[in-house]
């Protein structure tokens, strides 16, 4: 099976722009989970969607939205970006059975630099 | 907020020893799992342990979970360079008060550089 994919790998936004990551789930995978990570904040939870619904949310302002359509991908939206909002954003899907979680396989990550 | 704290924040060791990483989290757990990163690369996934588990072995890698003590480790035996990376624990603590689905709580993580 293929991994989960995220696009894109770079980008580079300036202030107050807003952008769009997208993440491609392991196929038969129906929880896509997205988090922020930076040196000062380490790994952070953003949000969790499954079967096209948010089901969890961190603590992070309503700038930072998401959506999950009908194939399980995924996508993350940050408006008005701020420079602290340069980071590595990555997503990560799994399983659910029994009403538990399985293993997060995480994607390669989007790097993302606001200038 | 972090789940918990790794120790040591970095190790520094020779090719053939062993490395051990240390967590510990505060709340209770569904499972803690451990992953790797590469120079800020995406996470790869080691090994998965579950609440009712104590030890697991996959490979080279030895994990313990005690869950009076709220605390894991992670064995590498006969380091090689190529283990040189991040190492973290995750914690899912399940569906307490439905908020936690999706949800893992990373550490900080420990560098572990391994020396040729």
């Amino acid at each position: 099976k293929a991994g989960v994919t995220q696009t894109p790998r770079y980008l580079i936004k300036t202030r107050g722009q807003q952008v769009t990551l997208s993440c491609s789930p392991i196929s038969g995978h129906r929880s896509v989970s997205w988090y922020q990570q930076t040196p000062g904040q380490g790994l952070q939870f953003l949000f969790e969607y499954f079967s096209e619904t948010q089901r969890n949310k961190g603590n992070f302002p309503g700038r930072f939205s998401g959506r999950q359509f009908s194939n399980s991908r995924s996508e993350m939206n940050v408006s008005t970006l701020e420079l602290g909002d340069s980071a590595l954003y990555l997503c990560a899907s799994s399983l659910w059975t029994s009403g538990r979680q399985e293993t997060q396989y995480f994607g390669p990550g989007t790097r993302l630099l606001v200038l | 907020s972090q789940q918990g704290e790794e120790d040591p924040q970095a190790l520094s060791i020779q090719e053939g020893e062993n490395a051990t990483m240390n967590c510990s989290y505060k709340t209770s757990i569904n499972n803690l799992q451990w992953y790797r990163q590469n120079s800020g690369r995406g996470l790869v996934h080691l090994i998965l342990i579950r609440s009712n588990e104590r030890e697991k072995h996959s490979g080279r890698l030895r994990v313990t979970l005690d869950t009076s003590k709220k605390s894991s480790s992670l064995l590498i035996t006969a380091s090689r360079a190529a283990d040189t990376a991040s190492y973290f624990c995750a914690t899912d603590a399940g569906r307490t008060g439905g908020t936690s689905y999706g949800k893992l709580t990373f550490g900080q993580g420990t560098i572990l550089t391994v020396h040729p």
